[in-house]
């Protein structure tokens, strides 16, 4: 059963550093997304990226936090300067619907991001 | 926006028993799907079962299933003949709007042997 795949399972960073969390969403997927989960609390949304770019973002995707495709496989989530409160769970996932966005999202595994 | 509202932080259940967890939203869409994740220790989000707002009939999956009402906001998730493997963290979400998947807080489900 094709799944979602993310890489690394742990990351721990130095504060300041910068990261980059990849994802290889289900090949014939056309939406994919980036969520976050800290520790004890409920998964928010990130970003969604369809056709080459951002459709939508939230408020705690800021200009410390950029995505892209780089080679139509990779899905990739950079964050440029680590802080602590940025250690978290995060996911990624891919939807199959073109027309609607939401209709069923396929979850990564997660990566675990641990900044100290 | 949506909101997604858990009420319930913690449920217990005997093995081999039945349990609901509550879920309740709001939003001012018409059109919506309903999710319930089963996040076991593990982390990963697995998808359990889903609802789409149109369907009248509630969905069912093997020993998991929803009562959906739509006019009350409400979607309780019930699971039938509890196994200890079914002990996680259970997500009501709400997909519909343009800005991802709107999940609750979740509630924690302990199988009691």
């Amino acid at each position: 059963e094709p799944e979602v795949t993310q890489t690394p399972s742990h990351q721990v960073t130095q504060m300041g550093q910068e990261v980059i969390l990849r994802c290889v969403p289900i090949s014939n997927h056309l939406y994919f997304y980036w969520y976050r989960q800290i520790l004890g609390q409920k998964v928010e949304f990130l970003v969604s990226f369809y056709n080459n770019e951002i459709s939508e973002k939230s408020e705690i995707f800021d200009d410390q936090f950029s995505v892209e495709r780089p080679d139509g496989s990779n899905f990739t989530l950079k964050i440029r300067s680590t802080k602590l409160e940025d250690s978290a769970m995060y996911f990624c996932a891919s939807c199959p619907s073109a027309g609607r966005m939401n209709t069923e999202a396929f979850f990564g595994q997660g990566t675990r991001l641990t900044v100290v | 926006a949506q909101t997604v509202t858990q009420s319930q932080p913690e449920m217990s259940v005997q093995e081999a028993e039945t349990v609901t967890l509550s879920c309740t939203y709001d939003t001012s869409e018409s059109d919506y799907y309903l999710f319930w994740y089963k996040q076991p220790p593990s982390r990963q989000m697995i998808l359990v079962i889903r609802q789409e707002a149109y369907k009248q009939q509630n969905a069912t999956e093997n020993r998991f299933s929803v009562n959906f009402q739509k006019a009350a906001k409400s979607f309780s998730l019930k699971i039938s003949d509890s196994q200890l493997g079914d002990a996680a963290m259970y997500f009501c979400a709400f997909g519909g709007g343009a800005d991802g998947l709107t999940f609750g807080k979740g509630t924690h489900l302990i199988i009691q042997p």
